[in-house]
């Protein structure tokens, strides 16, 4: 399995600044993945995010608003750029690792609760 | 059309009942298929894969038809502790990594 940690879990931001979120893995992998969870819905995948490489981003979403670093095996982190009240949301990191059942499974950390002013 | 769609409920349920869930997905390439659980305010955890043959853990019992594109979730004899947002997930599989699409979530509520 993995652990995942994030900072920070929640925070309240004004409309125009940026908020950089990180994770933390306690094993090396391979693949990181950024999900925005909205209010009542699911998970979207905004970007995967390869060690060594540019992430890779999803319909909809830019590097200019949502840019990634991956610096390590173990770490990423997540920048919600020029903030606005539709980013209100819950930020989760997730990696790709072995399961209970011996095969990959994704975990997902605790997520950051961002709210926009 | 969404990539994956749930029922939203919720489904009220007492304590001891059989429930069932379903989704559908519309990538027909699609190559595997989760439940997963997300409790209040939690990060989503996996609750089982779901096999072209079906399987069961426990009181859970997941099934899949490729031919409908259809997934569901059947949980029986209930318990309070199963109160939570059951999430249908599709791995669509591009070629390039494991991405996983969700659906929006069908959420329980397990009465005494």
């Amino acid at each position: 399995s993995a652990v995942i940690s994030q900072k920070p879990s929640r925070d309240i931001c004004q409309r125009g600044t940026s908020l950089t979120i990180q994770c933390q893995v306690d094993s090396q992998v391979t693949m990181m993945f950024w999900y925005r969870q909205q209010p009542g819905q699911s998970l979207t995948l905004i970007a995967t995010a390869n060690q060594g490489s540019e992430a890779t981003y999803e319909s909809g979403f830019v590097i200019d608003k949502f840019p990634i670093s991956r610096p390590n095996l173990t770490f990423s982190t997540l920048t919600v750029s020029n903030m606005s009240p539709e980013d209100s949301s819950i930020y989760l990191c997730s990696v790709e690792a072995l399961g209970g059942g011996s095969y990959n499974e994704q975990f997902f950390g605790p997520g950051t609760r961002l709210t926009v002013l | 059309r969404k990539e994956v769609e749930q029922d939203p409920g919720p489904f009220n349920v007492p304590e001891g009942a059989t429930v069932a869930f379903n989704c559908t997905y519309s990538n027909s390439a699609s190559q595997s298929f989760f439940w997963y659980r997300q409790d209040c305010r939690k990060e989503p955890k996996l609750l089982m894969s779901v096999y072209s043959s079906g399987n069961e853990d426990g009181r859970f019992t997941a099934q899949l038809n490729r031919a409908s594109q259809y997934i569901s979730l059947l949980i029986r004899d209930s318990k309070l502790s199963d109160s939570a947002t059951y999430l249908c997930v599709v791995n669509p599989w591009t070629g390039g990594y494991n991405k996983l699409i969700f659906g929006a979530g069908t959420r329980l509520a397990v009465h005494p």
